[in-house]
């Protein structure tokens, strides 16, 4: 069975400083994906990133950073310099190698003060 | 490009009302689609996905039942709401055999 799990469940920063928020995976898969969504008040879920088991690069992508590490299956998301926009529960997920189904994280709520 | 509709957005019904909820996509042929339910604001869970007209597989036993009558278009039914099926509905989206799920609008459902 899969399990992603989000120790964080809420955050609360100030507007720039920098943020990381820990995403910890369980699978027998060989081959999944990991994912990255955010949750703005709207509460539609936007897409942020998508990454393949076999490709541990991390990646950057104007202030968001993901790093991923197979070793502690572990799958962490870094704001630089975060923004009052920022603001938003942000969702990890794991998929199998069929890539159908989505196993998501309890979520982590962000708070960017002014 | 893909866009995907929910409606109604937000919905308040008695306990013993019947549900329907759509989705539609549009801009993509064939694709995957999903229901999930978030309660208290929370995690996720998936309730229903369909990889074709009339295929529907069920994740969780419940008061629920998902129909895909069109290739595009998928539906959330009950007979009888309970107060437990209140929620965020969401719809989602993916290209056949892709990984990444594309999400509506969702609908809040509230029962009374």
């Amino acid at each position: 069975a899969q399990k992603v799990t989000q120790a964080q469940t809420e955050i609360s920063v100030v507007e720039k400083e920098d943020v990381t928020l820990d995403c910890v995976y369980e699978t027998r898969d060989t081959t999944y994906y990991l994912f990255w969504y955010k949750q703005p008040p709207s509460g539609e879920l936007v897409f942020l990133i998508r990454r393949n088991s076999f490709d541990e690069q991390n990646e950057i992508s104007g202030r968001y950073s993901w790093n991923f590490q197979k070793s502690t299956s572990s799958f962490n998301f870094t704001i630089t310099a975060s923004q009052v926009v920022d603001s938003a529960v942000y969702f990890c997920a794991l998929s199998d190698h069929a890539g159908n189904m989505l196993t998501f994280g309890g979520g982590t709520r962000l708070m960017v003060k002014p | 490009s893909q866009t995907i509709h929910q409606w109604p957005a937000t919905l308040v019904q008695p306990v013993g009302s019947p549900l329907s909820l759509e989705c539609t996509v549009e801009g993509t042929s064939n694709p995957n689609l999903y229901w999930y339910r978030q309660a208290a604001g929370r995690g996720l869970q998936l309730l229903f996905y369909s990889v074709g007209i009339g295929q529907i597989s069920s994740e969780v036993p419940q008061n629920l039942s998902a129909s895909r009558p069109q290739d595009r278009q998928f539906i959330l039914s009950s007979k009888k709401l309970l107060l437990s099926d209140s929620g965020f509905y969401l719809c989602a989206w993916s290209v056949l055999g892709g990984y990444e799920q594309y999400f509506g609008p969702g609908t809040r459902l509230t029962v009374t």
